[in-house]
């Protein structure tokens, strides 16, 4: 079925450390979007991705959407303890389709 | 300012009850929809809806219903409540689908079935 893999499901980093997630879906996506979730509150939108290849950043993330439109990744240079949260990807089917998401802790 | 707004926050109930989750935004925006965020199963898709008196199952429907009678609402019913419905429910809205469109979601009601 129409499903978006999202690996790994939790990553704890030392502060400064880089963080990556992953996205991947079996089938070619319309668009992706990025979302966060910091604990105990909702996901809020980061950005969306639409076309093959698309790179895009926003200060220390890096977003990308793969040459097949099939695979995203969300990149964090240098975390910092307010990156911590819940990272989630969204692909665009017939509707939309959540990954599980990546947890992040960030140790100070 | 615009918003979308849950209610109840919080809300317990019994096996077998018929609870509904109320969802109201001032974005007027098109779509709606609801979400369940289960630990290890991320937001997975209910229903939605696209505008007055449009509505579709999403990928977990079964044991819920909603109902749009204006822009503004989307109520989510569960016209059994059982265990398994025990979840974290988010509503979301977006003025369209597909490019640009970001989807604003709600604060989240926390449902526990006993």
């Amino acid at each position: 079925g129409q499903q978006v893999m999202q690996i790994p499901q939790y990553q704890h980093v030392q502060e400064g450390e880089d963080f990556t997630t992953y996205c991947n879906s079996s089938t070619t996506l319309s668009n992706i979007q990025w979302y966060k979730q910091r604990p105990g509150g909702h996901p809020v939108f980061l950005i969306q991705l639409v076309k093959s290849g698309e790179v895009k950043k926003q200060k220390r993330l890096t977003f990308q959407f793969g040459e097949a439109k099939k695979n995203s990744s969300l990149h964090i240079t240098a975390t910092q303890t307010t990156d911590v949260g819940t990272y989630f990807c969204a692909g665009l089917y017939n509707d939309m389709r959540f990954g599980a998401g990546t947890r992040l802790t960030v140790k100070p | 300012d615009a918003e979308i707004t849950q209610s109840p926050r919080h809300k317990i109930t019994e096996t077998g009850r018929q609870v509904t989750l109320a969802c109201h935004q001032t974005w007027n925006h098109n779509n709606m929809f609801w979400y369940r965020q289960d630990l290890g199963h991320g937001l997975r898709l209910i229903h939605y809806s696209y505008g007055v008196q449009d509505t579709n199952k999403g990928e977990v429907s079964d044991g819920y219903s909603v109902s749009r009678s204006n822009t503004e609402d989307l109520p989510l019913t569960l016209e059994s409540a059982a265990s398994s419905q025990t979840s974290v429910y988010f509503c979301a809205s977006s003025l369209g689908l597909g490019d640009g469109y970001e989807q604003f979601f709600g604060p989240g009601t926390r449902l526990t079935v006993l």
